[in-house]
């Protein structure tokens, strides 16, 4: 099993242009869940998804949109960069059995996006 | 609303000593605690999680923690350093009581360990 991956590792984009973050995970988990890592921040929910066809705001949400394509797949989209958005992203996911589980969530390795 | 604070940003061992990373949290139930190990360049991986079962809880790597109550602490400790353990670590929590299986995660601890 691959896990969670995530495409691109890596990006660089101008100001005011767009991109889809990839994610997609083979555990046949219900939730997905995108987080932005920040020095010194820790990492902060921006969408996440309960189950397929659901999603919702995380912490930091503006800027951003997200789908949730499939069971597998959680794309997060940036509509017109900005470089406050110059940030690690990670993509994780859990079973999702219901709101009082304890869950592990699984995380990606990460998409690099440098804003300039 | 639940919260995490993370007391030391850097902590600096010698290979062999031991390792104390500090983590004190905030929840308005019954939380559910993680920490998490992310290597450089690496994705996060669990370490270890206390689900309201035993209060000394076992991880990967000879890592342990202590959930105290009393004392709203969860601190994660390993009695000998190894240079590998070298890394950054986040304590996090999930408060089952909103509903939402979200999770805060505290700023990070970066563990140096000196040879």
């Amino acid at each position: 099993n691959a896990g969670v991956t995530q495409t691109p590792k890596f990006q660089v984009l101008k100001t005011g242009q767009s991109m889809t973050l990839q994610c997609a995970q083979d555990m046949n988990h219900n939730s997905m869940y995108w987080y932005r890592q920040d020095p010194g921040m820790g990492l902060r929910l921006i969408y996440y998804s309960a189950s397929e066809g659901t999603t919702d705001k995380g912490e930091v949400p503006n800027g951003y949109n997200v789908s949730r394509l499939n069971k597998r797949e959680f794309s997060l989209r940036l509509e017109s960069a900005a470089p406050s958005q110059t940030s690690v992203y990670f993509c994780a996911s859990s079973e999702g059995r219901g709101p009082r589980s304890v869950e592990t969530q699984y995380f990606g390795p990460g998409t690099r996006l440098l804003v300039l | 609303a639940q919260s995490v604070t993370q007391l030391d940003s850097h902590v600096s061992v010698s290979e062999g000593t031991p390792v104390l990373l500090r983590c004190n949290y905030s929840s308005s139930y019954s939380p559910s605690l993680f920490w998490y190990v992310q290597h450089p360049n690496k994705g996060l991986q669990l370490l270890l999680k206390y689900t309201s079962a035993a209060t000394l809880v076992k991880g990967i790597n000879g890592f342990e923690a202590e959930f105290k109550k009393s004392e709203t602490s969860f601190h994660l400790t390993k009695p000998s350093a190894h240079m590998s353990d070298a890394a950054e670590y986040f304590c996090v929590v999930s408060d089952l009581d909103t509903g939402r299986r979200a999770l805060t995660f505290g700023s990070g601890t970066r563990l140096q360990v000196q040879p």
